[in-house]
């Protein structure tokens, strides 16, 4: 059974800080990581697809790293604001669907 | 910038009775998908399609479940008698051709409460 799981569930920061999370997925036969950022009401975007061991991708302030041999995937935000605030999926490519995570919250406070 | 739109945005209905629930995918993408979020659980893919047919269908995705793609630019998904079980958060998703590492666009979604 493919497992892609999130840590942590829920996170809730201050403005301003600095964060991140793990994403862990079955290290063989990887195709592809994606992350997804998805508020309340509206349709999950998406942030990064991944698909090289090593990748390292930015977005403004939102930034993922890629360890395809250990089966794992950082996502970082720096500097942190309240617009920020979502719940950040990981989605791991298997055949053509994808695999998701738990997701984790994210709440930045004023 | 070209979405994934979704009809209704919240469905109540009585246990037995049909759904269908209607997504508009970006009109140039070819491939197709389901997914479902229960309350609590994690995002599960329920079918793909392409090619006006399924390509590939979880074990959720039983007799019950249908899909259509019936003129060419809306994608139903139809549960034809509704369990309490399947409340949940339906996304429609849609991609364009090329690699199936390409990102998925996926709509707001349709909540479905069945009473």
């Amino acid at each position: 059974i493919l497992n892609v799981e999130q840590s942590p569930q829920s996170l809730h920061v201050q403005e301003g800080d600095s964060t991140n999370f793990t994403c862990s997925f079955p290290s063989s036969n990887f195709y592809a990581l994606h992350w997804y950022r998805w508020e309340t009401a509206k349709s999950p975007e998406a942030l990064f697809v991944m698909t090289l061991n090593g990748d390292e991708k930015k977005k403004g302030r939102i930034s993922a790293t890629l360890n395809t041999k250990e089966g794992y995937s950082y996502l970082y935000i720096k500097g942190s604001q309240p617009e920020d605030s979502a719940t950040y999926l990981c989605a791991f490519i298997n055949t053509d669907k994808l695999i998701f995570g738990t997701g984790t919250r994210l709440q930045v406070f004023p | 910038e070209p979405e994934v739109t979704q009809t209704p945005s919240h469905q109540v209905t009585q246990m037995g009775q049909e759904v269908i629930l209607r997504c508009v995918p970006i009109s140039n993408h070819l491939y197709f998908y389901w997914y479902r979020q229960i309350l609590g659980q994690k995002v599960e893919f329920l079918v793909s399609f392409y090619n006006n047919e399924i390509s590939e269908k979880s074990e959720i995705f039983d007799d019950q479940f249908s899909v259509e793609r019936p003129d060419g630019s809306n994608f139903t998904l139809k549960i034809r008698s509704t369990k309490l079980e399947d409340s949940a958060m339906y996304f429609c998703a849609s991609r364009n051709s090329g690699g199936r590492g390409y990102e998925q666009y996926f709509g707001p979604g349709t909540r479905l409460t069945v009473t």
